[in-house]
């Protein structure tokens, strides 16, 4: 069964770093583009950015380069999205998911809930 | 690069078909035979229910069926059943250096 299991929750404060994961069974790691997506309490959906493991090719969303990292960990089959300097906007699910291609991704992960906050 | 457009809100009663629009442009929905759609229930991840305009991953029903015009997609519900009652995103491909774009959600509501 593919599935991908993601960190479990998270409070930061303000300034502070985090790196959650995002971690990968059931298929070919290498093969699969990994997408994190952002949504905010109560609002919708927001690519942030992708990254094929293979080559560790990595795209961000403007709105979001520079304000996070994603890697990959290929020796466990692991993805990560990190932050340098948490803000209270980041306070948000982060969920992450595989594709095949960058036209859409399957399965997901079940979020990981991050709160920031002084 | 502009979310794609869908209505806030959706309704029918169980049995009826609902249809959900999603707007986008030549640059997107328009552009590319790309279009994806994800049901999301509350306090759930998204689950894909329609790729590449129409098709069905395996286990979807196949009540749940896509199309697309131009530059708007469209995600039609028939039979309505209660637990179809959640929030959808449309998504489409934008290009190497955009990679994807989201709708901004429609909740459907069945009576």
């Amino acid at each position: 069964e593919v599935q991908l299991v993601q960190s479990g929750a998270e409070v930061k404060k303000p300034g502070e770093s985090l790196k959650i994961s995002c971690k990968a069974s059931g298929y070919s790691f290498t093969s699969y583009w990994i997408g994190w997506v952002r949504q905010m309490p109560g609002k919708g959906l927001e690519w942030m950015g992708v990254i094929y493991p293979g080559d560790s090719d990595t795209r961000y969303r403007p709105s979001f380069q520079g304000r996070v990292t994603i890697s990959v960990d290929k020796s466990i089959d692991t993805a990560y999205l990190q932050w340098n300097s948490l803000q209270a906007s980041d306070t948000a699910i982060y969920f992450c998911a595989r594709g095949p291609n960058l036209n859409w991704f399957d399965p997901w992960g079940q979020g990981t809930l991050v709160t920031v906050s002084s | 690069q502009s979310a794609l457009t869908q209505p806030p809100s959706a309704s029918g009663s169980p049995g009826q078909s609902v249809t959900i629009s999603c707007t986008g442009t030549s640059s997107d929905v328009g552009g590319f035979d790309y279009v994806a759609w994800y049901q999301q229930h509350p306090d759930e991840a998204p689950k894909l229910i329609i790729y590449e305009v129409s098709v069905r991953p395996p286990g979807v029903p196949d009540r749940f069926s896509g199309s697309k015009s131009g530059n708007t997609a469209s995600l039609t519900v028939s039979g309505l059943q209660a637990e179809d009652e959640a929030d959808y995103y449309c998504s489409s491909y934008a290009g190497r250096n955009n990679f994807g774009v989201f709708g901004g959600g429609t909740k459907l509501t069945v009576l």
